[in-house]
């Protein structure tokens, strides 16, 4: 089973300001990783596949990188709605995983 | 626009069953997998179950596995997850995911979630 795991766990950032969030892999799952941003009592939603894939109707200031083991995604500029949970999967094998979330709290 | 509707949630007894349903609309369901991922109180995403477009080949989480069983009607546009046996950490909010491929992929589209609480 590949493990995933994100850094931080919480991020305390002001709207408007850059965040950075990371998805490391136990190993190589090359491109194949998600990313999906939760609001609280909300259903997951897809932001990013294949690694630097924005899903329909993502705004840009949402963008996605990395292969191999290590992943980033970067929110240029904090939106009120951006502060949630957001959570990597990866694809590359049975059974899929996902990252145990970063918080992006209002600091 | 695609809405995908779980129901059949509820409290069940330790060693008990239920199953969940998940109504599909939108989209030409016949053509992608679908899945279950659960979320635990206060916890994060794990996923559950996958049934590809065909309906022919099924994966399940090493914690479910024998005990749940993920199955569709393409002719309802439905999916399904019977849960036999169930135990206090299937305890859960039960989402079901439509795929973005045939036969596995990331989860473009969500329902609200049916909550299943297992207790005695």
């Amino acid at each position: 089973e590949i493990v995933l795991t994100q850094s931080p766990a919480t991020l305390s950032l002001s709207p408007g300001e850059r965040a950075t969030l990371s998805c490391r892999a136990s190993q190589s799952v090359a491109n194949y990783l998600a990313w999906y941003r939760q609001k609280p009592g909300q259903a997951p939603r897809l932001l990013i596949y294949d690694a630097s894939n924005r899903a329909t109707g993502i705004p840009a200031r949402f963008s996605g990188s990395g292969s191999g083991t290590d992943f980033t995604l970067t929110i240029s500029s904090l939106e009120p709605e951006d502060f949630a949970v957001y959570y990597c999967q990866h694809r590359s094998s049975w059974p899929l995983t996902f990252g145990g979330g970063t918080k992006v709290e209002i600091k | 626009e695609v809405q995908l509707v779980e129901s059949g949630g509820g409290l069940v007894q330790p060693g008990g069953s239920l199953r969940l349903s998940c109504a599909a609309s939108g989209f030409t369901f016949s053509n992608y997998a679908m899945s279950w991922v659960r979320q635990a109180p206060g916890k994060g995403l794990e996923w559950v179950s996958t049934i590809n477009r065909s309906g022919d080949t099924t994966y399940s989480a090493d914690p479910v596995k024998g005990r749940f069983t993920i199955s569709r009607d393409d002719s309802k546009n439905s999916l399904y997850l019977q849960m036999n046996s169930l135990r206090a950490e299937d305890t859960a909010v039960y989402y079901c995911a439509k795929f973005t491929g045939p036969y596995g992929g990331y989860g473009d589209y969500w329902g609200q979630g049916t909550p299943v609480t297992v207790s005695s």
